[in-house]
């Protein structure tokens, strides 16, 4: 199936440091997710975006919807231990029924050295 | 507001069975996916249920299935089971009546084909 291009794949820092990743698509989204998953745990809604050039804060969490409308990125800033997990992105779009589907992205896996 | 509930959270079948997963959704919300994950990989997209009515469908095999009943909760089906069938399946839940609703996910149940 359809699927967002996700970078990075993976990152490992340092405590402190501001981390960013971001989604791209040859599609136009109407709507950008950006969700966070724990081992066996399932993915919590951390921004949701909605208009082209928006941009969103969520405390140390900052993502925008890019302006073209085909990419998005979140950054987080000033990393602490539990930031660690995977974030995936998720682009909204209507389908040729009018139906909302969402196309996914890979993941980036974030490890956070104390 | 109670999220998601997914029922069982761990399952271990032997291959060539059958397993049903059961899928609560948030109060209120009508449409329900379900996606299978696999270790490194994304969300793979199998199926949207709204309004008892199948609305978007994955590529995966025949053996997969499913239904919602009135009060929108979702089961999924998986026949014939395969050693690879081995995932996280996720349920989400999002409202209706507006095309950018998000997705709340559920702590998935974790199947393994031994």
């Amino acid at each position: 199936g359809q699927q967002l291009n996700q970078s990075p794949q993976s990152m490992f820092i340092q405590e402190g440091e501001d981390v960013s990743m971001n989604c791209t698509s040859s599609s136009i989204f109407n709507t950008w997710l950006w969700y966070k998953q724990d081992p066996g745990e399932g993915p919590v809604l951390l921004i949701a975006l909605y208009k082209a050039g928006e941009l969103t804060s969520n405390g140390r969490l900052t993502a925008q919807f890019g302006i073209t409308r085909k990419d998005s990125f979140l950054n987080i800033s000033a990393s602490i231990p539990s930031d660690v997990g995977i974030y995936f992105c998720a682009g909204q779009s209507l389908n040729a029924g009018n139906n909302r589907k969402l196309i996914w992205g890979l993941g980036t896996s974030l490890a956070v050295n104390p | 507001k109670a999220g998601v509930t997914q029922t069982p959270r761990y399952l271990i079948k032997t291959r060539g069975q059958q397993v049903t997963l059961s899928c609560s959704p948030i109060s209120g919300h009508r449409s329900v996916s379900w996606y299978q994950q696999t270790p490194g990989q994304g969300l793979q997209f199998l199926f949207e249920y709204f309004s008892e009515t199948q609305r978007n469908k994955g590529n995966f095999p025949g053996r997969f299935s499913g239904r919602q009943f009135s009060n929108s909760r979702s089961e999924m089906n998986v026949s014939t089971l395969e050693l690879g069938d081995s995932a996280l399946y996720l349920c989400a839940s999002s409202t209706v009546g507006t095309v950018l609703g998000e997705a709340f996910f559920g702590q998935g149940t974790r199947l393994t084909v031994v």
